[in-house]
């Protein structure tokens, strides 16, 4: 088990510019989450995946967010033309099947200046 | 819709005092409940978890009971370490399993020596 990779672990980017967080599941586990969490905040759900398919969609993800889990494995997260309002940490989570527990990654913090 | 609210921190204590963090939900139907912690420069890790009116869950001395009637799950420990010091999170499952976690703001806790 070597835990939730997630790259980068931080970004700076302008203002307009697109970005593109990845995440690394734990390798058997067939779920993929992300969330977002700002200062002061706890966690807010964005996503998520079962296998390739992404089965829910938080009314937080703007039409400018997507993201993608080809083949089931790794998921990506883009944001395009960013805003400043989407400065945040955004975190990867997986847990198998059947209600077992998250594990989530380190996250990805965001700073769109 | 359905909500945690957890009290205010942050919370400093000194080593061997007990803690208690307040948490308190809303949610329709019969959700899960969890505690996450995230310690300095760590993910966030499920610390314990109660699937159904007075479960009780514990895990490193922490624990935590549901409580349907007063729609609370408060976190205790008897003697706080300074190695319990971290940012702890009050979840809610709405469906009763892992997905679509609602979190709380989180309660900072730092334990002096």
């Amino acid at each position: 088990d070597t835990g939730v990779s997630q790259n980068p672990r931080h970004k700076i980017t302008k203002r307009g510019q697109n970005v593109t967080f990845r995440c690394d599941p734990i390798s058997e586990h067939n779920r993929l989450y992300w969330y977002r969490q700002t200062l002061g905040q706890g966690p807010e759900f964005l996503t998520y995946f079962q296998n390739e398919a992404q089965l829910e969609k938080s009314r937080l993800l703007s039409d400018r967010f997507s993201a993608e889990r080809p083949k089931g494995s790794f998921s990506t997260l883009e944001i395009q033309r960013t805003e400043q309002g989407d400065s945040a940490m955004y975190l990867c989570a997986s847990s198998l099947l059947g209600g077992s527990p998250l594990h989530f990654g380190n996250g990805t913090r965001l700073t769109v200046t | 819709g359905d909500s945690v609210t957890q009290m205010e921190g942050p919370v400093t204590l000194s080593e061997e005092a007990f803690l208690t963090i307040n948490c308190t939900y809303t949610a329709t139907g019969y959700p899960s409940l969890f505690w996450y912690v995230q310690y300095p420069g760590e993910g966030l890790q499920l610390l314990l978890k109660a699937t159904k009116a007075d479960d009780k869950g514990s895990n490193k001395g922490f624990e935590a009971t549901y409580r349907k009637e007063t729609t609370s799950f408060h976190l205790e420990k008897g003697s706080v370490q300074v190695s319990d010091s971290a940012v702890y999170f009050c979840a809610l499952s709405p469906q009763g399993g892992s997905e679509k976690l609602v979190f709380g703001k989180g309660t900072k806790l730092t334990v002096n020596p």
